[in-house]
C-alpha cells in the first residue's frame, strides 16, 4: 500500500522556525511536493524535490532524502499568515499516476 | 484570471438527487484530476484525465461519473447523492509530473 506520515499538529510563535517531517512508503517514488491550505481555502503548491537536497523558496525550504524516505518543510521567520495545513506529498512512479497526500499537519501560530 | 475554476461553490441538496459540479482551466494543462476532502481534510484522489482521456479511476462508486468534453473541462456527474458524499471536491490541473498541481477553490457538497 501507499502512507505518507506527517505530524497532526503543530505550533510555534511568530519568529520561530518550525520544520514538519514526512515520511513515505509508496510502491514507487517520482517525487515529494509540499501544499498548504488554508481554512476553506484550496491546497496551493509551495515546493517539489526530485532529487535529495534542499530546496529554498524565500522563507520555506523543503528537503529530500530519497534513501532515508523522508523529506521535511522548513518554515522560517513564522507569521500568523502560516497558520494553515500543509501537505506532504508523492506521485508514485508509475505512468497515470496522481499524487497521494499525507494527512496534513495543522500548524497554528502564535503571537 | 482564474486559473481552475469550479461551479458551483457551495451545493446543499437531499439524498438521492443526482448533481453536477463543472471544471474549467485556462493555463493549458494536458492533465485535470478530481479529489475529495474529508471532514478530517484527507485528499483522495477520485479521477484524472490526460487530454481528455480517462487515466485514473480510483476505487470510486459508479455513481461518480467524470466527464470531459475537451482538454480544459472536467465535469464530475453524481447520481443517487447519499450522505457519505458529503464533503468538498476540488478539481485541478497539471502542466507534468514535475509541477504543482493548481487547484480549484473547491465545492463544498452537503448531502441532507
Amino acid at each position: 500500500g501507499q502512507s505518507l506520515e506527517q505530524p497532526s499538529e503543530v505550533t510555534a510563535v511568530e519568529g520561530a522556525i518550525v520544520q514538519i517531517n514526512c515520511t513515505y512508503q509508496t510502491s514507487g517514488f517520482y517525487g515529494l511536493s509540499w501544499y498548504q491550505q488554508h481554512d476553506g481555502g484550496a491546497p496551493t503548491f509551495l515546493s517539489y524535490n526530485g532529487l535529495d537536497g534542499l530546496e529554498e523558496t524565500g522563507r520555506f525550504s523543503s528537503f529530500l532524502s530519497r534513501s532515508d524516505s523522508y523529506g521535511y518543510l522548513l518554515l522560517q521567520e513564522l507569521q500568523m499568515k502560516d497558520s494553515a495545513s500543509y501537505f506532504c506529498a508523492v506521485r508514485p512512479n508509475q505512468a497515470g499516476t496522481a499524487l497521494i497526500f499525507g494527512k496534513g499537519t495543522t500548524l497554528s501560530v502564535s503571537s | 484570471d482564474t486559473a481552475v475554476s469550479q461551479t458551483p461553490k457551495y451545493l446543499v441538496t437531499q439524498m438521492g438527487n443526482d448533481k453536477s459540479i463543472k471544471c474549467e482551466q485556462n493555463l493549458g494543462h494536458d492533465t485535470m484530476y478530481w479529489y475529495k476532502q474529508d471532514s478530517k481534510k484527507f485528499l483522495k484522489i477520485m479521477f484524472s484525465y490526460n487530454n481528455k482521456e480517462l487515466i485514473i479511476n480510483e476505487t470510486v462508486p459508479n455513481r461518480f461519473s467524470p466527464k470531459s468534453p475537451d482538454k480544459a473541462h472536467l465535469n464530475l456527474h453524481i447520481n443517487s447523492l447519499e450522505l457519505g458524499d458529503s464533503a468538498v471536491y476540488f478539481c485541478a490541473s497539471s502542466q507534468g509530473p514535475s509541477y504543482g498541481y493548481t487547484f480549484g477553490s473547491g465545492t463544498r457538497l452537503t448531502v441532507v
